[in-house]
């Protein structure tokens, strides 16, 4: 069966520290992958998303990065945080068909102080 | 503006209640439409899912219906529990790849 991790949980970094967050995707191959933020009271916010090793497509103007070394990971990082964004960060993964589903990792609580 | 918007934003029913969920979105070309149940602090779980020629799924107490002609889903919880508290997601996937949009979210908080 296909699992998913997001890791850390939890992370509170300072304003202009770097930032990491991993999701690696198990049981499946060539997945689409993405990551999504979500504000308190907020619908997912779409950030990025990825049909492949090395290919990114970022959805809105931001602070952040993403990148794709290998075929289930994917990494969203950041070389200076800013304040606004804290927020809940969630990896998902989906296959390509039409009754595609997304499915979604545990989430990442981010707060920059 | 958000193309896939739900109703009520926020809920509170008592528990072994009836409540239904509503969700109206605008995006096209339109693959499917699912509902997602998110506790608090966790990743979205699917509930059902709905293509275009699907106008009801069951998931348990969980009932979803699809108007694909007037765009509108909705989301029936029967015999509500303490469980069901959490935030029901309306995502509407775009086309066949598997891009989505979702709705804000209707938070649930079921009573004793």
């Amino acid at each position: 069966s296909q699992t998913i991790h997001q890791w850390p949980a939890t992370l509170v970094q300072p304003v202009g520290s770097p930032l990491s967050l991993e999701c690696t995707v198990e049981g499946t191959s060539n997945p689409n992958l993405y990551w999504y933020r979500q504000a308190a009271g907020r619908g997912l916010q779409l950030l990025f998303y990825s049909v492949g090793i090395g290919q990114i497509s970022s959805e809105v103007p931001q602070n952040l990065s993403a990148s794709r070394p290998q075929d289930r990971q994917f990494i969203l990082s950041s070389k200076k945080l800013l304040l606004s964004d804290s927020g809940f960060y969630l990896c998902a993964w989906s296959m390509v068909n039409w009754r595609a589903e997304a499915f979604f990792g545990q989430g990442t609580r981010l707060t920059v102080v | 503006k958000n193309q896939v918007e739900q109703s009520p934003q926020s809920l509170i029913i008592l528990e072994g209640k009836n409540c239904t969920l509503q969700c109206n979105y605008t995006v096209s070309p339109f693959s499917n439409l699912r509902w997602y149940k998110q506790d608090t602090g966790r990743g979205p779980v699917s509930l059902t899912i709905m293509t275009f020629s699907e106008n009801t799924k069951s998931n348990g107490r969980y009932t979803a219906t699809l108007d694909a002609d007037t765009k509108q889903s909705s989301l029936h919880i029967t015999a509500s529990q303490l469980s069901d508290s959490a935030s029901y997601i309306c995502v509407v996937a775009t086309d066949s790849w598997g891009k989505f949009q979702f709705g804000a979210g209707t938070q649930v908080v079921v009573t004793p």
